[in-house]
């Protein structure tokens, strides 16, 4: 199994504020790496797949980037509606897997 | 534009089942594989299943392997969640999603089980 570990956990940033997420895997795993944001009480939504192509509509501060056993999702200029829980997950082997979650406070 | 709509969960009791079902529109179902994923309370995401385009194929976490099984009806779009044994580790929200090359590009909106005495 892939274990994904994200850092931070929880982070508290002001609006306008550069923040850096990171997903190590326990395994190399090419690029199938994807981003999702999930706003309290609502569904995820994908951000990025395959570890830097972000989805149609998402803004361009959310630049994700790595590729083996590194990824990055940095968000630039935070804006309020950013606070909210990101998770990456991965799709290169059975069983899926997702990362525990980083928080975002703004 | 994808619509998924979950139904079928409650509170139910351990040991006893439950079948949720997932109603697709917007998009072929019969051409995407779907998958179930669930959320307990406060806590992250965590895979269940996954069935391919023509349900020839299925996939289980072991948390639920040999309790749930995933199943699909193309002609009538809807996904399927049975679940048998419940355990009270299994409270949570869950989601179906359409899976697109491994990526979730839709997920549903998530139906509640309670599985509780």
């Amino acid at each position: 199994e892939i274990v994904l570990t994200q850092s931070p956990e929880f982070q508290s940033v002001t609006p306008k504020e550069k923040v850096t997420i990171t997903c190590r895997a326990s395994q190399s795993m090419g690029s199938s790496l994807h981003w999702y944001q999930q706003k309290p009480g609502r569904s995820p939504v994908l951000l990025m797949k395959y570890a830097s192509q972000s989805m149609p509509g998402v803004p361009s501060r959310f630049v994700g980037r790595g590729s083996g056993t590194d990824f990055t999702l940095t968000i630039n200029g935070l804006e309020p509606e950013d606070a909210a829980v990101y998770y990456c997950h991965q799709s290169s082997n059975f069983p899926i897997t997702f990362g525990q979650g980083t928080r975002l406070e703004i | 534009q994808v619509l998924l709509v979950e139904s079928g969960g409650g509170v139910v009791q351990p040991g006893r089942s439950l079948r949720l079902s997932c109603a697709a529109s917007g998009f072929m179902f019969s051409n995407f594989g779907v998958q179930w994923i669930r959320q307990a309370p406060g806590k992250g995401l965590e895979w269940v299943s996954l069935i391919t385009f023509d349900g020839s194929t299925t996939y289980y976490a072991d948390s639920v392997k040999g309790r749930f099984t995933i199943s699909r009806d193309n002609s009538r779009n809807t996904l399927y969640l049975q679940m048998d044994s419940l355990r009270p580790e299994d409270t949570a929200v869950y989601y179906c999603a359409q899976v697109l090359s491994g990526v979730y590009v839709a997920w549903g909106q998530g139906t509640v089980v309670t599985v509780s005495s």
